[in-house]
């Protein structure tokens, strides 16, 4: 069973950088995309990046000047940074596996979601 | 990100169909993925490419997309299907987007 699990700081201060990893167990990387989405409390779901497992990578184009996805496949493992963190960026992030029923971008669809990690972004 | 446009809530009869629409520009074009969040937990999948049901998710679940518009269509609701509901989709462009979601309330 594909489980995937998000670790992080928890809290962050303004200006500052925030780096957050998701571990994958369970299941190799190759042939997956890799993607994380956030979620505001009370708000939405806000889709960020996907990384496929090559390393090649799309961004949501509000956030695309401050984030960077990377992956590490023999660890089993992704990453997010997001620089300059603001408190809007406070969320629950959520990273999660695309690409299990479909194989393109534009069909993604997001079979497996880790549980999520609350970022605070506060001095 | 791909804006994307649903109800905020939507309230049915237990035993009752409910329908939760999602729109946007040129949708038809593109397959939507729906995802069902309970209270504290993450998304989880219900269907994808329009209408596929994954695994798990019972045949009282489907949808359908036409023009600018997907739907979500669960039939013969039940207390458990009480959730949020987020459409997703991506553009020509390749940017992904959810909808704002639907609270789906069985009174």
């Amino acid at each position: 069973q594909v489980q995937l699990q998000e670790g992080g700081p928890g809290l962050v201060k303004p200006s500052e950088n925030l780096s957050l990893k998701c571990s994958v167990s369970g299941d190799s990387m190759t042939s997956y995309y890799w993607t994380w989405i956030r979620q505001t409390p009370g708000k939405g779901l806000e889709w960020i990046g996907n990384i496929f497992y090559t390393g090649s990578t799309n961004y949501n184009p509000s956030l695309k000047s401050r984030v960077t996805l990377s992956l590490d496949s023999s660890k089993n493992q992704f990453f997010l940074n997001l620089s300059s963190v603001t408190a809007a960026d406070t969320a629950l992030y959520y990273c999660a596996r695309g690409g299990a029923n479909c194989g393109s971008v534009t069909c993604l669809d997001f079979d497996i979601w880790g549980r999520g990690t609350m970022i605070s972004v506060s001095s | 990100s791909y804006e994307l446009t649903q109800p905020p809530s939507v309230s049915v009869s237990p035993g009752q169909t409910a329908s939760i629409t999602c729109s946007g520009h040129k949708l038809g074009s593109n397959y939507v993925s729906w995802y069902q969040q309970k209270a504290g937990q993450s998304p989880v999948l219900v269907m994808y490419q329009d209408m596929k049901r994954p695994s798990g998710i019972p045949e009282r679940f489907s949808g359908t997309s036409s023009g600018n518009t997907a739907t979500l269509t669960i039939r013969e609701t039940q207390t458990m299907d009480e959730a949020d509901y987020y459409c997703q989709a991506w553009d020509s462009n390749t940017v992904g987007g959810f909808g704002g979601g639907t609270r789906l309330s069985v009174l």
